[in-house]
C-alpha cells in the first residue's frame, strides 16, 4: 500500500511566524503535491514537483515556496505565515501517468494548520 | 476558470437508496476522470475513474457514468450506507500535464440511517 505521511496534523502558529510542513511518501513517486483544502473553495493545488529539486507553482503559489531535496521528501514552507493561510493542507504523490485507469494521486492525511 | 464544476455542495439521501453526484467539464480534452472520496481530518482516497473511450465504469456499489456529448459525468451509489456519507469529489488531468489534476469544489454526501 501507498503511504503518505505528514509531520503533523494539528498545528497553531502565530502571524509572522515560518512555518514547515513536511510530506514523505514511501513509494518512489516521481510526482509530489500541496493542496489546500477549503470549504466551498475544494481542493487547490499550491505548488507540485515533478522530480527532485524541479519545482512548478500551482494555482495558488502567494506566500508559499517549497523544497525538494530528496525524491520521497516533500516540504512546504510558508515564509511568513497570515491568518488566511489557516487551512487544511494536503500533500499527494503519483507515479508517471500511463493512462491506465489505476493512476491516481495518493494522498497524506491533511495537516489542519490555524494562524493567531 | 473552473473547468470542473460539482454544482451541488451537499446531497442528503436515506440508506439504501441511491446518491447520485453529479459533475460537469467544460474541457473535451479531458481524457480520464477520477472521484475521490474524502472523511473529515483524513485525506482523499481514490475511489473510480472512468476513461473518455468508456461511459460507464462499475465498481461493486460504484458506478460512474459519463456522458461526453453533455460534459457530464455522475456517480452513482446502490445502495447508500451511512459509511459512505463524505464529500465526493470528480477530477481530471490537465490535458499535456505532469499529472496534475483539476477538482471540482466537491459535494458533501450524507447517508441518513
Amino acid at each position: 500500500d501507498v503511504k503518505v505521511t505528514q509531520s503533523s496534523r494539528y498545528l497553531v502558529k502565530r502571524t509572522g511566524e515560518k512555518v514547515f510542513l513536511e510530506c514523505v511518501q514511501d513509494m518512489d513517486h516521481e510526482n509530489m503535491f500541496w493542496y489546500r483544502q477549503d470549504p466551498g473553495l475544494g481542493l487547490r493545488l499550491i505548488y507540485f514537483s515533478y522530480d527532485v529539486k524541479m519545482k512548478e507553482k500551482g494555482d495558488i503559489p502567494e506566500g508559499y515556496s517549497v523544497s525538494r531535496e530528496k525524491k520521497e521528501r516533500f516540504s512546504l514552507i510558508l515564509e511568513s505565515a497570515s491568518t488566511n493561510q489557516t487551512s487544511m493542507y494536503l500533500c499527494a504523490s503519483s507515479g508517471l501517468w500511463t493512462g491506465r485507469l489505476t493512476d491516481t494521486q495518493y494522498f497524506g492525511p491533511g495537516t489542519r494548520l490555524t494562524v493567531l | 476558470d473552473q473547468q470542473v464544476k460539482q454544482n451541488s455542495p451537499s446531497l442528503s439521501v436515506q440508506e439504501g437508496r441511491i446518491s447520485i453526484l453529479n459533475c460537469d467539464y467544460t474541457n473535451s480534452m479531458f481524457d480520464y476522470f477520477l472521484w475521490y472520496k474524502k472523511y473529515p481530518a483524513e485525506g482523499p482516497t481514490f475511489l473510480i475513474s472512468i476513461s473518455s473511450i468508456k461511459d460507464k465504469n462499475e465498481d461493486g456499489r460504484f458506478t460512474v457514468f459519463l456522458n461526453k456529448s453533455a460534459k457530464h459525468l455522475s456517480l452513482h451509489i446502490v445502495p447508500s450506507q451511512p459509511g459512505d456519507s463524505a464529500v465526493y469529489f470528480c477530477a481530471a488531468p490537465w490535458a499535456g500535464s505532469n499529472y496534475k489534476l483539476t477538482f471540482g469544489k466537491g459535494t458533501l454526501l450524507t447517508v441518513n440511517p
